[in-house]
């Protein structure tokens, strides 16, 4: 079955610090999509990026990155220069066509917080 | 273009009631998918649509039913209310003209059973 880990449970840094946060899937399936949603407390999930198996080049969009390796089944993001509105709680998903459609399973999450 | 709305954001019922939650996807998105979040459980499936059609389903009682409507709005209903259905219920939308297509979230309702 699909699975996600996301290790860590809670981090708190000052602004301006990097903060990396851990992501590891296991899947049987040849193809599959990551993703990163953040949830901030409005409780909405926003998307922050999709990732297929296929693709293993880094992504970078401004303060974000993401190291995505097969090798190690790890699909880990980065924030650089961290600021106070990142504070949210970061959840990694695993798409799971088992059933006929697309399903997403999610990690439990990682609640950041930045302290100014 | 609009987000995925969800109406309403907070409810209150005891426990026995019944209660039906609304969902309105992104203009042009046609595949409707619905999710429970909780403290314990974390973010777990409940079902999809496409079509008007179920197309999937999670591990969840047959209190937990829902539709879609012709324009692609879909409504979720859970009877027989429990205190553990307390969570909040994600909705999520999705073009799915490929067999993956990212799915977008609303704001959730808030559920709380007394």
């Amino acid at each position: 079955a699909q699975k996600v880990t996301q290790a860590q449970t809670e981090i708190s840094v000052v602004e301006k610090e990097d903060v990396t946060l851990d992501c590891v899937y296991e899947t049987r399936d040849t193809t599959y999509y990551l993703f990163w949603y953040k949830q901030p407390p409005s409780g909405e999930l926003v998307f922050l990026i999709r990732r297929n198996s296929f693709d293993e080049q880094n992504e970078i969009s401004g303060r974000y990155s993401w190291n995505f390796q097969k090798s190690t089944s790890s699909f880990n993001f980065t924030i650089t220069a961290s600021q106070v509105v990142d504070s949210a709680v970061y959840f990694c998903a695993l798409s799971d066509l088992t059933g006929g459609s697309e399903k997403l399973v999610f990690g439990k999450g990682m609640k950041l917080t930045v302290n100014p | 273009k609009a987000g995925v709305t969800q109406t309403p954001r907070y409810l209150i019922k005891t426990r026995g009631q019944q209660v039906t939650l609304s969902c309105s996807p992104i203009s042009g998105h046609r595949s409707v998918s619905w999710y429970q979040q909780t403290p314990g459980q974390g973010l777990q499936f409940l079902f999809e649509y496409f079509s008007e059609t179920q197309r999937n389903k999670g591990n969840f009682p047959g209190r937990f039913s829902g539709r879609q409507f012709s324009n692609s709005r879909s409504e979720m209903n859970v009877s027989t209310l429990e205190l553990g259905d307390s969570a909040l219920y994600l909705c999520a939308s999705s073009s799915a003209s490929r067999s993956t297509d990212t799915q977008y979230f609303g704001p959730g309702t808030r559920l709380t059973v007394l």
